[in-house]
């Protein structure tokens, strides 16, 4: 089945904690972003990467890196956690761009006291 | 830049009414546009697109056109059901870089039986 995994669904943490969300996907998929999804804010994108070794800044990249060694995997890491971090986050793969169907996972809620 | 304004929700309609959820958008090129959709407890899936002007998108009897002399993207449902119940957004990719995406704040959509 083609799919896109995130891990853990659910996270409490406290601030300055480093902390990784990991994002899987099986379909082969070129990009990948992730997103941040806040009321009243809509989606906000963070980071994407066009391919392996290959990323680059979204509207919101502050406090987050990224990395893609893999074509799967495309970790987000928070190195030292805020509480305004805290929200829901989307990982998402696509074919080539976002351009096209953009496949989501099923979101990380992450609260940082 | 480049952005999405949706109509505020939540909207509330009973089941065969009409639906018609707003979408303006600022871009300086000529982006795609999309409506994903999100039910509750889930990651987003896209519902339509449309990709240049005087498009029209249409997926589950759902539609929308491309409008750019208003630059709108408004989506519409002819009778909508229970099962459509989810928050809906309207999203952009960029023309001049197909790797940067925008989403709506999302309209909430609850059909009553």
């Amino acid at each position: 089945e083609a799919q896109v995994t995130q891990n853990p669904r659910y996270l409490i943490t406290v601030t300055g904690k480093k902390l990784t969300v990991t994002c899987s996907q099986n379909m082969n998929h070129e990009y990948m972003s992730w997103y941040r999804q806040d009321p009243g804010l809509g989606l906000r994108q963070i980071y994407y990467s066009m391919n392996v070794e290959v990323t680059d800044k979204g509207d919101v990249p502050e406090g987050y890196k990224v990395s893609r060694k893999e074509k799967r995997n495309f970790p987000l890491i928070l190195e030292s956690p805020s509480p305004n971090q805290t929200s829901l986050y989307f990982c998402a793969s696509s074919l080539h761009h976002s351009n096209q169907p953009q496949h989501f996972g099923d979101g990380t809620r992450l609260s940082i006291l | 830049g480049d952005s999405v304004t949706q109509m505020e929700g939540p909207v509330t309609l009973s089941e065969e009414a009409f639906l018609t959820i707003n979408c303006t958008y600022t871009a300086t090129g000529y982006p795609s546009l999309f409506w994903y959709v999100q039910y509750p407890g889930e990651g987003l899936q896209l519902l339509l697109k449309a990709t240049k002007a005087d498009d029209k998108g249409s997926n589950k009897g759902f539609e929308a056109t491309y409008r750019k002399e208003t630059t709108s993207f408004h989506l519409e449902k002819g009778s909508v059901q229970v099962s459509d119940s989810a928050v809906y957004f309207c999203a952009l990719s960029d023309s001049d870089n197909f790797n940067k995406f925008y989403f709506g704040s999302g309209t909430k959509l609850n059909v009553k039986p």
